[in-house]
């Protein structure tokens, strides 16, 4: 069974970082292409980042681009979402979700963690 | 950035009825539009994918349609575990972007 565990979110000043994590397991994690999908309050779903089975390749939102860095290790299965430079903008739910390949939908998403930026 | 516009924004619907939602890209985007199921506090789940096929479990009183830029997600009957908040979502570019959802509410 596929899950994803995110964790990492809390509440944090404008200006600040913040690392979210998202622990896979169920599935041949190096395999596949994750992204990182965010959900303001009362909007729908943004993505913003994701990265190649590998590593090897990256894609940003403009809205983080520069900020924000994607990264993975896939000897831990895990993602990570590098947040700096954090915005009151930036406050959403953050969802890490697996990619099934190139122009693939998003298969399977965690639960979520929760992000809050304000002073 | 591929704009997607779904239509109603929100619909009032009672149990069995037949529903549909629209959702139009601002250029084509081939076979790649996506829809996913939202309910309150849970993650997005993803129903339909490649414009008309069923996600593994999905029932198949879902169903999707269109092609090039205009798409639609029907329900034939709706049953109670149905009401939620639709997203439709392009992945042939980046980035990918999300439709602004569809609120099915109990009539």
């Amino acid at each position: 069974e596929v899950q994803l565990l995110e964790s990492g979110g809390d509440l944090v000043h404008p200006g600040g970082s913040l690392r979210l994590a998202c622990s896979a397991s169920g599935f041949d994690f190096n395999n596949y292409p994750m992204s990182w999908v965010r959900q303001a309050p009362g909007k729908g779903p943004e993505w913003i980042a994701l990265i190649s089975g590998s590593g090897g390749r990256t894609d940003y939102a403009d809205s983080v681009k520069g900020r924000f860095t994607v990264s993975r290790d896939n000897s831990k299965n895990t993602l990570y979402l590098q947040m700096d430079s954090l915005r009151v903008e930036d406050t959403a739910m953050y969802y890490c979700a697996k990619d099934w390949g190139i122009s693939a939908p998003f298969d399977y998403w965690g639960q979520g963690t929760l992000v809050s930026v304000s002073s | 950035d591929v704009h997607m516009t779904q239509s109603p924004s929100s619909l009032s619907a009672s149990v069995g009825d037949r529903v549909t939602i629209t959702c139009r890209a601002s250029e084509t985007i081939d076979m790649y539009l996506n829809w996913y199921q939202q309910k309150p506090g849970k993650a997005p789940k993803l129903l339909i994918y490649h414009i008309s096929s069923l996600q593994t479990g999905v029932p198949s009183r879902f169903s999707g349609s269109g092609s090039g830029t205009d798409f639609t997600l029907t329900i034939s009957s709706l049953h109670p575990d149905d009401f939620a908040t639709y997203y439709c979502q392009q992945s042939f570019f980046i980035p990918r972007t999300f439709g602004r959802g569809t609120r099915v509410e109990i009539k």
